[in-house]
């Protein structure tokens, strides 16, 4: 099973800061890597696919960016709806769909 | 508009089952692989189980092997779980999640339900 490693668990970033998340997988998953906001009482949302595509809709602002073992999403100019927990997954060796443990972006 | 609509949890004694739903709308439910995964509290996503197109292709996390089975009607466009021997563990928020790609389980999930929540608790 791959292991997701998040870091950090809490980020504290100012509005319209920028925030940088980090994944790291315990093995090679190419770039079949997502990222997804998940905010309470909602769906969580899929924000990037293939380490750096931006799913449909979603703002220039979060940028994907990795490959192999190391990944990165940073949101640029952090607006008010962008504080929630952020989840990486590898899509890359399955079962199982893994996920990371999540890092929380909280406003400052 | 593609939509997923769970439904089924609720408060539930330990050892007991039950079977959550979900509808799904606005694609062609046939030719997608379906999962299920679990938020936790206080732990974040959980992978819960996950069926192909056609439900040749089916998964399950060791969590809940042997107790969960996943399962669909393409011709209602459901997707279901029955859970049995419930514990605290499985207790969370349930949301059935479609695969952004046809035909294929190497892909993320691009649709999400809103959850429903699962209490097991004497």
């Amino acid at each position: 099973e791959i292991v997701m490693t998040q870091s950090p668990a809490t980020l504290s970033v100012s509005p319209g800061e920028r925030a940088t998340l980090s994944c790291r997988t315990s093995q090679n998953v190419a770039t079949n890597l997502a990222w997804y906001q998940q905010k309470p009482g909602q769906a969580p949302r899929l924000l990037i696919f293939g380490a750096s595509v931006r799913a449909t809709g979603i703002p220039s602002r979060f940028t994907g960016a990795g490959s192999g073992t190391e990944f990165t999403l940073v949101i640029s100019g952090l607006q008010s709806e962008d504080f929630a927990v952020y989840y990486c997954q590898q899509y890359n060796y399955w079962p199982p769909w893994t996920f990371g443990q999540g890092t929380k972006v909280e406003v400052k | 508009e593609v939509q997923l609509v769970e439904s089924g949890g609720g408060l539930v004694q330990p050892g007991r089952s039950l079977r959550l739903s979900c509808v799904a709308s606005g694609f062609p439910f046939d030719k997608y692989a379906m999962h299920w995964v679990r938020l936790v509290p206080g732990k974040g996503l959980e992978w819960v189980a996950g069926i192909s197109w056609g439900s040749t292709n089916i998964n399950y996390a060791d969590s809940v092997k042997g107790r969960f089975t996943v399962s669909r009607d393409d011709a209602k466009n459901s997707l279901y779980l029955q859970m049995h021997s419930l514990t605290a563990d499985d207790t969370a928020s349930y949301h059935c999640a479609k695969a952004l790609d046809m035909l294929t389980l190497t892909c993320p999930f691009d649709v999400w339900g809103r959850g429903t929540s699962v209490t097991v608790s004497s």
